[in-house]
This record gives C-alpha cells, sequence and structure tokens, in this order.
C-alpha cells in the first residue's frame, strides 16, 4: 500500500498570504495525485487532479506542482473561504487508492 | 446535474451486517468506475473499495478486506457496499464517489452514516 504523508497537519496563515501544504508518497505515484478541499458539513471537493491540473470551476489562485513522491499546493493569497481540511490522494495504483492525512488551513 | 444519493447508514450492532446503496443519475453511469470513501468522526478520508466500469476489477482497502464487497447494477444506476462483520472503527460517514476515468474523484455524495455500537 502506498502510504501518503502531509505536513505540516495544521498550517496558519494569515487572509491575503499564501499558503504551502505538502504531501509526500511512499514511493513514486508518477503525476497521479489530486488535492482535495473540505470544509465542515461538506463532502470533500476536487482541486487539482494530475498534480497540477486545475479542475473545472477551481480559481486561479489555488496550484499543483511535484511529481513522484513529492508534492505542493499552493494557494496564493488566501481568502476566508479557503481555511478548510486539505486532502492529497495517489491513484496511481488501481485499484488501492490512498489518502493523506490531511492538512488543517487555519486563519492565524 | 450530476447527483449521488447514499443510504442503508444506521446502528448496528458489531458483528451484525448492513448494505450500503448510492444511487447516481445526472451522467453515463456505466461508463465510470465507482468508489466508496469513509470518515470516521473527527478524523481524515479513507478510500474503502473501488470498482471499474464492468465489475471487471475491483479494490478494497486492506482495513475491509474479506468483510466488504462492493457491487454495482448499470441497470439501475446503482452501486452498493455489503459490509459484514462490522466492527466499532467502522463507524464513519460513507460516501459514494465518481471516478472521472483517470483515477480522482470530481463527484461526492452527501455520506450516510454508519454506527457500530452495542
Amino acid at each position: 500500500e502506498i502510504v501518503m504523508t502531509q505536513s505540516p497537519a495544521t498550517l496558519s496563515v494569515s487572509p491575503g498570504e499564501r499558503a504551502t501544504l505538502s504531501c509526500r508518497a511512499s514511493q513514486s505515484v508518477s503525476s497521479n495525485l489530486a488535492w482535495y478541499q473540505q470544509k465542515p458539513g461538506q463532502a470533500p471537493r476536487l482541486l487539482i487532479y494530475g498534480a497540477s491540473t486545475r479542475a473545472t470551476g477551481i480559481p486561479a489562485r489555488f496550484s499543483g506542482s511535484g511529481s513522484g513522491t513529492e508534492f505542493t499546493l499552493t494557494i496564493s493569497s488566501l481568502q476566508s473561504e479557503d481555511f478548510a481540511v486539505y486532502y492529497c490522494q495517489q491513484y496511481n495504483n488501481w485499484p488501492q487508492y490512498t489518502f493523506g492525512q490531511g492538512t488543517k488551513l487555519e486563519i492565524k | 446535474e450530476v447527483q449521488l444519493v447514499e443510504s442503508g447508514g444506521g446502528l448496528v450492532q458489531p458483528g451484525r451486517s448492513l448494505r450500503l446503496s448510492c444511487a447516481a443519475s445526472g451522467f453515463t453511469f456505466d461508463d465510470y468506475a465507482m468508489h466508496w470513501v469513509r470518515q470516521a468522526p473527527g478524523k481524515g478520508l479513507e478510500w474503502v473499495s473501488g470498482i471499474s466500469w464492468n465489475s471487471g476489477s475491483i479494490g478494497y482497502a486492506d482495513s475491509v478486506k474479506g468483510r466488504f464487497t462492493i457491487s454495482r447494477d448499470n441497470a439501475k444506476n446503482s452501486l452498493y457496499l455489503q459490509m459484514n462483520s462490522l466492527r466499532a472503527e467502522d463507524t464513519a460517514l460513507y460516501y459514494c464517489a465518481k471516478d472521472n476515468e483517470s483515477g480522482m474523484f470530481d463527484y461526492w455524495g452527501q455520506g450516510t452514516l454508519v454506527t457500530v455500537s452495542s
């Protein structure tokens, strides 16, 4: 099983500032990496797939990068609605997909 | 509009069984793989199981292998999860999710809550 490790567990950032979230895979997943955003009481929402492609309707302030085992989600200028929990997910290994444990992005 | 509506959750005793259903609409169901993902209270997401469009390829998380069975009925646009030998650690909100052909989940239901307790 591929283990996904996200860091940090909690990130405190002020509105308008940049946030950088990390995700590491225990073995290469190529670019088969997605990021999701989850707000309290809601289902997750797909943000990024293919490590760097924004999903439909996702604002340009969200960007993803990386390949192999190291990935980054960057939110360039945080808006109030961006404070949430973010998960990475590998889909390189059908049919055994795995999620990271999540990073909670909170207001500083 | 894509809709995924889960049902079948509830309170069940340890060791008993439960069957979850997911009714899909708004897309051609038999073109896509489907998945179950769960979230224990206050915890993160855990992929549970996935099934290809024609049921020819199926996978399970190690935590549920041998106890859970995923299936689908393309004629009814429905996905199922048969859960046997339930344990307290299976308590979670269970989401149905659509695979977009490449492996990421582009649509999710709102979930159905399963509580395993005596």
